[in-house]
């Protein structure tokens, strides 16, 4: 039930690109995106509604592919606070319109000069 | 906007004794709060889902009697950790869901760092 992130890990030098995929199994009401940094609680970063939904800010982006049951998460011209754990959170079409979220088990991004 | 705070951030408790912790939204209404354990270098698993005014929904292997948990206002959910055990120990964070920034957004407290001696 748990959505699969993917990569586990990754390590970037400032100013490259990373993407960080969700999968579930289950059909999706929606998908949100949190990083969390070390010893501190998640920081929301986006919400996808929609499939087909495309969202960013500044140089973070993500996209949702409701049939595929996928959601991307873009980060370009990676900068050293990007540094921490990825979460996507899902929110399940058999969880009925709870607003329950079903966390991944996270990907870890450090960046580095 | 959209500030969750958690109290206390830390506490240190010994085995056998309860400890509550407080979760509130400081400027948004929250229809429904969640709380969170985190153990170290692992996910968020959820714990329970609290409306205001209800019973708490808990998650399947989420013992009610042992994590008591009260939604008395719209801005205030508490979690209390009844007769704490050394495996009680984790990252216990919550949540608040409201008409705050996105709707259907969760917004989550800095969280409380639990250790049971």
């Amino acid at each position: 039930q748990q959505p699969v992130q993917s990569p586990q890990a990754v390590i970037l030098r400032e100013g490259e690109d990373a993407v960080i995929n969700c999968s579930s199994s289950k059909a999706l009401y929606s998908v949100h995106w949190y990083r969390q940094k070390h010893g501190e609680a998640p920081v929301f970063l986006m919400i996808l509604l929609k499939g087909g939904e495309q969202k960013g800010h500044e140089k973070i982006s993500a996209s949702f592919n409701e049939k595929k049951q996928q959601s991307s998460l873009y980060l370009t011209a990676s900068q050293l606070s990007y540094s921490g754990t990825y979460f996507c959170g899902t929110a399940p079409k058999s969880s009925g319109n709870t607003g329950k979220l079903i966390f991944g088990q996270g990907t870890t991004l450090q960046v580095k000069p | 906007g959209a500030v969750v705070s958690q109290h206390p951030s830390r506490v240190i408790c010994k085995s056998g004794t309860s400890v509550k912790i407080e979760c509130r939204s400081l400027d948004f209404q929250a229809t429904t709060m969640f709380w969170y354990r985190q153990f170290p270098k692992q996910s968020l698993m959820l714990m329970a889902t609290s409306n205001e005014g209800s019973k708490a929904t808990y998650e399947q292997g989420v013992e009610k009697d042992k994590f008591l948990i009260n939604h008395a206002s719209l801005t205030l959910s508490t979690l209390t950790v009844t007769s704490a055990h050394p495996e009680d120990s984790s990252f216990y964070i919550c949540s608040a869901e409201g008409l705050a920034g996105e709707k259907e957004t969760q917004y989550f407290g800095p969280g409380t760092r639990l250790l049971v001696l």
